[in-house]
């Protein structure tokens, strides 16, 4: 397998703040990484797509804007709420991929993000 | 496009009993199917995945999937299901170089 943490566990945020969400590979070098949404009872949402040293890809409906996606390195991706709202409020995951051409993704335990 | 079904919300099951979690997929070409497993407030651990040869796949804590491509399924079985395997399950399913499609998500109950 393989290990990818997330940091924070949760968060809680007042309405307007902006909230930065990391995602690291701790055992391999992630070329390819992913940010997912989970609402409360429902299936993962993919949000968009980056590789390391470019810009993300997002998904269509997902502002860019505000979902600010930085994959600096091969073991850190980072992922900011920008001004955030209640509407905000979600479980995010990160996932990640070992190299080129390997199709497993391995998944963070996921930051719950609350906005008050 | 890709797609795949999760029929059941939620399965019910005695500990000690068999398992069966149904997953159908809809892909272009070969697929790459996986099943992950989600605790609460937790993110998903990897389970099995099927890629190329044997349809009956092993992964981890004695579960296993078997690839049925006539009926285009995977369903995840385990012979002997613990309290301790309660949880949200879900199968996924992608062509070589596209995005994940995940299903629905599958909670079981296993009772005492």
């Amino acid at each position: 397998g393989a290990v990818v943490s997330q940091h924070p566990s949760w968060v809680i945020c007042k309405s307007g703040t902006s909230v930065k969400i990391e995602c690291r590979s701790l055992d391999f070098q992630a070329t390819t990484m992913f940010w997912y949404r989970q609402f409360p009872k429902q299936s993962l949402m993919l949000m968009a797509t980056s590789n390391e040293g470019s810009k993300a890809t997002y998904e269509q409906g997902v502002e860019k804007d505000k979902f600010l996606i930085n994959h600096a390195s091969l073991t850190l991706s980072t992922l900011t709420v920008t001004s955030a709202h209640p509407e905000d409020s979600s479980f995010y995951i990160c996932s990640e991929k070992k190299a080129s051409g390997q199709e497993t993704q391995y998944f963070g335990p996921g930051t719950r993000l609350l906005v008050l | 496009a890709q797609s795949v079904a999760q029929p059941e919300d939620q399965v019910n099951v005695a500990e000690g009993n068999p398992l069966t979690v149904k997953c159908t997929y809809s892909v272009s070409g070969n697929p790459y199917l996986f099943w992950y497993v989600q605790y609460p407030n937790r993110g998903l651990q990897f389970l099995l995945k099927y890629i190329t040869g044997d349809n009956l796949v092993k992964g981890s804590y004695g579960f296993e999937a078997e690839f049925n491509k006539s009926q285009t399924s995977f369903h995840l079985k385990k012979p002997s299901a613990l309290v301790s395997d309660s949880a949200l399950y879900f199968c996924a399913a992608k062509a070589a170089g596209n995005k994940l499609t995940f299903g629905g998500g599958t909670r079981v109950l296993v009772k005492p």
